[in-house]
């Protein structure tokens, strides 16, 4: 079974800092990614998704990952992140075919210090 | 707004009891998606279904229960409920489950309170 790895269970940044956020997954198959984001007491909205092609996919608020299949890793990143962002982070992945749930990592939360 | 939606907002009941939660998807999707969000599980996946017929199972328990109905929205069943229930549970929804390019939306969730 896949199983999705968020190893940053808490990030606190100052406003301006870049972001890095961690997602690394098991299976050896084609995969479909996703990062989904919970703002507090809110609920998961879709952040970007990877399906296939260009490995660097942009999303939406200035947020992008990497898909690196040799290392099992989407990774999250934004160049400047501002308060707004401060939110839980949830990287997803779903099997190309045949099976169509999510499986969720963790989460990451992250806090931006004004 | 994601289009999918939730009744109720919260609920709070007793151990023992039964629960039903609603979810209507967004206009077009086919497939309904269940998942429970809580501390000590994390996100986890309940039940899917497509076109009101049951297409995949997750991690739910034999007292939990679901269906979609003809108009698309789908119900889900909590019966004798424990402490270990209380949780926040989504409903998603997507078009062609079965595509390689579909995507999932969340509704808001019921944040369910077992007392």
């Amino acid at each position: 079974a896949q199983s999705v790895s968020q190893h940053n269970h808490h990030v606190i940044l100052s406003e301006a800092a870049s972001l890095e956020l961690g997602c690394n997954y098991s299976y050896g198959g084609t995969v479909n990614l996703f990062w989904y984001v919970q703002y507090p007491g809110q609920h998961l909205q879709l952040l970007l998704k990877y399906f296939s092609g260009d490995p660097l996919v942009k999303g939406i608020k200035g947020f992008e990952a990497e898909f690196i299949k040799s290392k099992f890793s989407f990774n999250l990143r934004k160049p400047s992140v501002q308060w707004s962002d401060t939110a839980e982070y949830f990287c997803a992945v779903r099997l190309d075919f045949g099976n169509e749930k999510l499986t969720f990592g963790t989460g990451t939360r992250l806090t931006i210090i004004p | 707004d994601s289009g999918v939606t939730q009744t109720p907002k919260h609920l709070i009941t007793a151990t023992g009891q039964r629960v039903t939660l609603r979810c209507s998807p967004r206009s077009g999707d086919l497939s309904v998606y269940w998942y429970q969000q809580s501390l000590d599980q994390g996100l986890q996946f309940l039940i899917q279904y497509y076109n009101g017929e049951e297409r995949a199972k997750g991690n739910i328990l034999e007292r939990f229960s679901a269906q979609q109905f003809p108009d698309l929205h789908s119900e889900l069943n909590l019966s004798s409920l424990e402490l270990g229930d209380s949780a926040l549970y989504f409903c998603a929804s997507s078009v062609d489950p079965g595509g390689g390019t579909d995507t999932q939306y969340f509704g808001p969730g019921t944040r369910l309170t077992v007392l």
